[in-house]
Parts: structure tokens; sequence; C-alpha cells
């Protein structure tokens, strides 16, 4: 059972463009959504995260957007960068402090100049 | 190094043999997590450890897998009789005392260890 859905499957975005990630999830009990970033041969690595008790976080270029009715949150990444071309994955998790992760399938971004 | 290792990096293994996956925490670290990730999806999660003992083990996929943590540092993750449904890349991760305020919720996780079964 897929509990976080994430889309687009792949995104192009001109530099200077915004990305924007959408993940919706399932279970309400969920209260961490983290985002992380992946570089090929790499492992994830944490970028941004959010609690329900907050509508958005912002963190340099980066920002989480959260609907807790839609049961949806995103992520946007302002003047996007050649260097932010990666495999971005959201998550939850059901207990604060507890990394035991549900992963959505992933987002290919790809920067073009 | 100050981040989370694992060895091998790569291992070719056939049909029906046994595999042993290693991965060192970061120092200090007592929480540590094993995930699988499969081809183009994101990372799946196996087992937990906090200390020496499974703290959860949910994500096992069936009796083959089996991962120790003995001295509450270094984790082998072991496969017997290996299938081709195995081939993924096994992620390793850790992170600070869960039970110590200002855990910041976050996973430090190594470069993984890629199983090809043929």
């Amino acid at each position: 059972q897929q509990q976080v859905k994430q889309s687009p499957q792949s995104l192009i975005v001109q530099k200077g463009g915004i990305s924007i990630i959408n993940c919706a999830y399932e279970n309400t009990a969920f209260d961490y959504f983290p985002w992380y970033q992946q570089f090929p041969g790499k492992g994830p690595a944490l970028l941004i995260a959010i609690r329900p008790d907050v509508s958005e976080k912002k963190e340099g270029r980066f920002t989480i957007s959260f609907n807790k009715s839609a049961k949806q949150f995103s992520l946007h990444i302002m003047d996007s960068q050649p260097g932010d071309s990666a495999t971005y994955f959201c998550a939850a998790t059901f207990d604060f402090g507890n990394e035991k992760l549900t992963f959505g399938t992933g987002t290919r971004l790809t920067i073009i100049p | 190094g100050a981040g989370v290792s694992q060895t091998p990096s790569n291992k070719v293994t056939e049909k029906g043999k046994y595999v042993e996956l290693r991965c060192d925490p970061i120092s200090g670290h007592t929480a540590l997590y094993w995930y699988r990730q499969s081809l183009g999806q994101g990372p799946e999660f196996l087992i937990y450890f906090q200390g020496t003992g499974a703290a959860d083990d949910s994500g096992l996929p069936n009796d083959r897998f089996f991962a120790v943590r003995p001295e509450g540092s270094v984790s082998t993750l072991k496969i017997q009789r290996t299938e081709r449904g195995d081939s993924a890349v096994y992620l390793c991760a850790s992170s600070r005392d869960l039970q110590r305020t200002g855990s910041t919720g976050e996973l430090f996780f190594g470069e993984g260890s890629r199983l090809t079964v043929l």
C-alpha cells in the first residue's frame, strides 16, 4: 500500500525558474514530513522538513507548503540552479523523532541553463 | 570519515548464495536503520536498531533477511539464499539518540551497497 504519492516523476526547469514537487499522503497519523535530496551514487540527505502545526516553512531557496485538510504538501525551489539537479523524495512518519520513514517514489529534477 | 560507511559498495552474487552487508554508523549515533532502494523507487524501511536490539523489524520481507548489531555500533545485514528480486541498493542510516532532547528527526545515510543477484 503506497501511503505517500509523489508527482511528477520527472521535471525539467530552466535555470532561475521555480521547481514544484507535490506529495499526498493517506494516513492522518503522520506528523513529520521531510524532503530528502539524492545525487547519483549517493545516499539521500535531508533538505528541509515540516510538522503539521505550520502551513509553510522556508529555508533559503527551499520552501515546504503544507495543507493538512487536503493531506498534501509540496516543495518549492526558487531560483533553481543546475546544482539542484537531483532526485527529490518526500517522506512521512508517525512520530517525530522516529525516523521510520515512508518515502514517495521520487522526482528526478533537471535544471537546464 | 565522519559519515556513515557501508561496505561493500558493490556486490554481485549468484542466486542462492549468502551475502553480508556491513554498516558503520556515525560515532555516537545510537539509532541505526536499514532501507532498501529498488531502481526508480524511494527507500523502503527494513529494520531499525536502538542500541543493540532490533526495535522494529517489520520491514524485513521474509525470514531470509536478518540483521544484527551486537555491540551497538556496526551492523550487518545478512541475506540467505539470495533471489534475483533481492537486487537493489541497501542503504544504512543513523541518527542521534531519540530519547534525548534536540533530536532533529534527521537520518544520515551512507552511500549504499548495490547488490546484484544473477
